[in-house]
């Protein structure tokens, strides 16, 4: 069962407009989110995050937005630039076991065209 | 170098065999982690580890043995490889104090099983 959801394989956004990445998720008790971007043959790299007490956070170019009665988060992109065409992983914290975990989503592909 | 690396980065291994991925922090970071990449499934955790000589099993850990004797170090070890563990491994770290959510990334190994 798919904790989180990325629904959109790819997107493909024209340089300077923005790029909008879409997250679900199904289970109440996470409380940290996060998002991490790939380039091939790297290991992915934190982007930018936010407390399940907020509803948004902003970190230059980069927003995300959380809907918690929807269970919904949106990364933004503003403008986008071909650089951050890569992999987009959403992720959730929760505490189980031993440690706060992530789990993750199966990633939006971004292609930023010129 | 600071920071987490792995090793190998490439490896092709036969059915059956054992084979073992290393990863090394410098961080001190108490928290480590192993995830596997597969197309359609994002990133899956497969064990965790709170601190030397505390791990425990994540969302896939089946076929696969971990061990921490020195914080820095977090080992995984396929004990008879089969084709399905065809898959590129990420190690990850996270400091485990504060209210620090964000895990920090090996670039990967990339494992084939022929």
């Amino acid at each position: 069962d798919q904790q989180v959801k990325q629904n959109s394989p790819s997107l493909s956004v024209q340089e300077g407009r923005i790029s909008i990445l879409n997250c679900d998720y199904t289970n109440s008790m996470f409380d940290y989110f996060l998002w991490y971007k790939k380039y091939p043959a790297e290991g992915p790299t934190f982007l930018i995050s936010i407390s399940s007490i907020k509803d948004k956070n902003e970190d230059g170019r980069f927003t995300v937005f959380l809907n918690k009665s929807a269970k919904h988060l949106s990364l933004h992109i503003v403008p986008s630039q071909p650089g951050d065409s890569a992999v987009y992983f959403c992720a959730a914290s929760g505490f189980s076991g031993t440690a706060s975990k992530l789990t993750f989503g199966t990633g939006t592909r971004l292609q930023v065209t010129l | 170098d600071a920071g987490i690396t792995q090793s190998p980065r490439y490896k092709i291994t036969e059915t059956g065999r054992q084979v073992t991925l290393m990863c090394h922090q410098t961080w001190s970071h108490s928290y480590m982690f192993w995830y596997r990449q597969d197309l359609g499934h994002g990133l899956r955790l497969i064990y965790y580890s709170a601190a030397a000589d505390i791990t425990d099993k994540g969302e896939v850990p089946d076929g696969y043995v971990v061990s921490r004797s020195k914080t820095e170090n977090f080992p995984l070890t396929l004990e008879s490889a089969t084709r399905s563990q065809t898959s590129v491994y990420f190690c990850a770290s996270n400091p485990g104090q504060g209210a620090v959510y964000e895990q920090y990334f090996g670039p990967g190994t990339r494992l084939t099983v022929t």
